[in-house]
């Protein structure tokens, strides 16, 4: 079965730091991962994706993430956090190849980024 | 990206009454729709998938006759919430999918039930 871990439940950063959120996960076949973020009340917004190609994937709002196989990871980074990029963030992989599969979701991240 | 439109945002009901949560895709035919359940500080659980046109399918432990889901069209799909107990407080997002498309999400439903 299709999972995804997130190990830590909060990260805290000072803005203007470099932003680490992790992810793990384990998959039978070929990984296709996601990233979300979540806002307060609020749906998903996508971040970005990993189906195949460069190991290192650029996202939305100057998000990035490294797909390592040897690791079985797929962490969020970001160069320079911004107060603004306080928010739930959701690792997910999708159950199978086609694009109307079901997404899996870890429990979540919270970032939490000080001024 | 896409847009999805969920409504509404916030409801509070009574115990007992039913609510119904509309999922519209507006610029893409969803052929299939995700309908999920949130709890305070938890992830995303997978309530039901439904195809349009087909009956959903359940995930293990979601009552079927609790949390009707009907997609009749590809820009469509409703959940309805019946007979509604204050254990079904909960965040509901929909994800509506069409071939080729990524995951895109409502905006949610925040339910009290009082």
């Amino acid at each position: 079965a299709q999972s995804v871990a997130q190990p830590e439940d909060q990260v805290n950063v000072a803005e203007g730091n470099p932003l680490t959120v992790k992810c793990t996960y384990s998959v039978s076949g070929n990984p296709y991962l996601f990233w979300y973020v979540q806002y307060p009340n609020r749906g998903l917004q996508f971040l970005l994706k990993y189906i195949t190609g460069d190991n290192l994937v650029k996202g939305s709002y100057g998000f990035e993430a490294e797909f390592n196989k040897s690791q079985t990871s797929f962490h969020l980074k970001k160069p320079s956090a911004l107060v603004s990029d306080s928010a739930l963030y959701f690792c997910a992989v999708r159950d199978g190849g086609g694009a109307t599969n079901k997404l899996i979701f870890g429990t979540g991240t919270l970032l939490a980024v000080q001024p | 990206g896409a847009v999805v439109s969920q409504h509404p945002s916030r409801v509070i009901c009574k115990s007992g009454t039913s609510v119904k949560i509309e999922c519209r895709s507006l610029d893409f035919q969803a052929t299939t729709m995700f309908w999920y359940r949130q709890f305070p500080k938890q992830s995303l659980m997978l309530m039901a998938t439904s195809n349009e046109g087909s009956k959903a399918t359940y995930e293990q432990g979601v009552e079927k006759d609790k949390f009707l889901i009907n997609h009749a069209s590809l820009t469509l799909s409703t959940l309805t919430v019946t007979s509604a107990h204050p254990e079904d407080s909960s965040f509901y997002i929909c994800s509506p999918r069409g071939y080729g498309t990524e995951a895109f999400f409502g905006q949610g439903t925040r339910l009290t039930v009082v």
